[in-house]
This record gives C-alpha cells, sequence and structure tokens, in this order.
C-alpha cells in the first residue's frame, strides 16, 4: 500500500525566504511521485513530478523537488518565496502511470510581507 | 486546448435529496478519475474509468453513490440520498494513459 506524510499543516515564510514543504512517501514499487497546487478558488495543479528519470526534479514557477530514496522522501523547495506562492501543496504518490493517486494532508504555505 | 471541466462548481442541498455531478475530461483522455476531499482530510481517491468501463472502483464510499461513464466520454457522479458526511470537494481528473493525470477545478459539495 502507498501512503503520503507531509509534515507541517501550516507554514509561514517571509517573502523572499526560502520555502521547504516536507514530504515522505510509502510505496511498496518504485514510486510515481508528484508535488500539485491548489490556489485560492482553482482547482489541482501539476506542480511537478518524479517518474524514476533525474532525482532532481524542476517544476513550474521556480519549485523543484528532489527524490531521496534512501531517505523516502520528496521535498519540495524554492529558494525565494514570492507573494503568489501563498496556496495549499499537495504531495502525492503513484504506483503506476495508470494507478491511482494518494495524496497527503496538504500544506498551506502562508507568505509574509 | 479545454481542460478538465466540472458541473456544478457549487451544490447546497438538503440530507436525503439527491445531488449529481458531471465531469469533462479532457478530449481524447481515456482515463477518467473522481477524488473527494471531506474538510480536513487528504484528497481520497473514489473510482477510475477507462473509457465506459470501470478500471478500480476501491474508494467508492457506500453504495449511495453511483459513477457513470455512458459512451466513453463524459461522467456523472450520483449520490442519492446525499448524508452530511457527504460534503465535501469533489474532483475529477483525466489522463491520456500511463502519465500525469490533470484535474479539474472540482464541485463543492454542502449537505445541511
Amino acid at each position: 500500500a502507498q501512503s503520503v506524510t507531509q509534515l507541517g499543516s501550516h507554514v509561514s515564510v517571509s517573502e523572499g525566504a526560502l520555502v521547504l514543504l516536507r514530504c515522505n512517501y510509502s510505496s511498496s514499487v518504485p514510486p510515481y511521485l508528484f508535488w500539485y497546487v491548489q490556489y485560492p478558488n482553482q482547482g489541482l495543479q501539476l506542480l511537478l513530478k518524479y517518474t524514476s528519470a533525474a532525482t532532481l526534479v524542476k517544476g513550474i514557477n521556480g519549485f523543484e523537488a528532489e527524490f531521496k530514496k534512501s531517505e523516502t522522501s520528496f521535498h519540495l523547495t524554492k529558494p525565494s518565496a514570492h507573494m503568489s506562492d501563498a496556496a495549499e501543496y499537495f504531495c502525492a504518490v503513484s504506483e503506476g502511470g495508470y494507478q491511482k493517486v494518494t495524496f497527503g494532508i496538504g500544506t498551506k504555505l502562508q507568505v509574509i510581507p | 486546448e479545454a481542460g478538465v471541466t466540472q458541473f456544478p462548481s457549487h451544490s447546497v442541498i438538503e440530507k436525503g435529496q439527491t445531488v449529481t455531478l458531471r465531469c469533462d475530461p479532457i478530449s481524447g483522455h481515456d482515463n477518467l478519475y473522481w477524488y473527494r476531499r471531506v474538510m480536513g482530510k487528504e484528497i481520497k481517491f473514489l473510482l477510475h474509468f477507462v473509457k465506459e468501463s470501470k478500471q478500480d472502483e476501491s474508494g467508492m464510499p457506500n453504495n449511495r453513490f453511483l459513477a457513470e461513464r455512458t459512451g466513453g466520454t463524459y461522467s456523472t457522479l450520483k449520490v442519492q440520498p446525499a448524508e452530511l458526511e457527504d460534503s465535501g470537494v469533489y474532483f475529477c481528473a483525466s489522463s491520456p494513459g500511463a502519465r500525469t493525470q490533470y484535474f479539474g477545478p472540482g464541485t463543492r459539495l454542502l449537505v445541511l
């Protein structure tokens, strides 16, 4: 069975500071890993995905995530937070391209001016 | 290219009533998924269609929920009769194959 743990349901950072959102996963097979973002009053948008190619994955809006098998982690980072990054972020895992996606509980990111 | 669309965006109904949610996937996407997020909880998988066939319905909570995808295009999710615990956001997603799932904006359902 697959599962995702997101550490911190709420994270606050200052504008311009590093963004680090933590995600640990569990999967019985090599996983596909995703980060999705939900801006207020909008749907889920894919930020980035890992599908067994490069372990450092770059996504949209300056975000990136690194797959670390030994730590079963897939943390999301951005060097400098913008006010527009305020949103809810979801880490997710899938056991194959056709398979259902299992989500973490989500982390709400607040950016303080 | 149009994205996944869902209708309605919001629905408020009373306990015991029936509600039907609709999802139009991206054109050409054979795979269609339904998910639900109850307030404060994770987004959870409900079921997966490949064309008009149910591939996996392991996440459907009970027999009050009925999903259909006649003709392999749009899908409907009917809740009958609705209960208070059915309140939440219902997301639909589609994918062309073994690739990323693209999500719609969701339908916010409130059962009073």
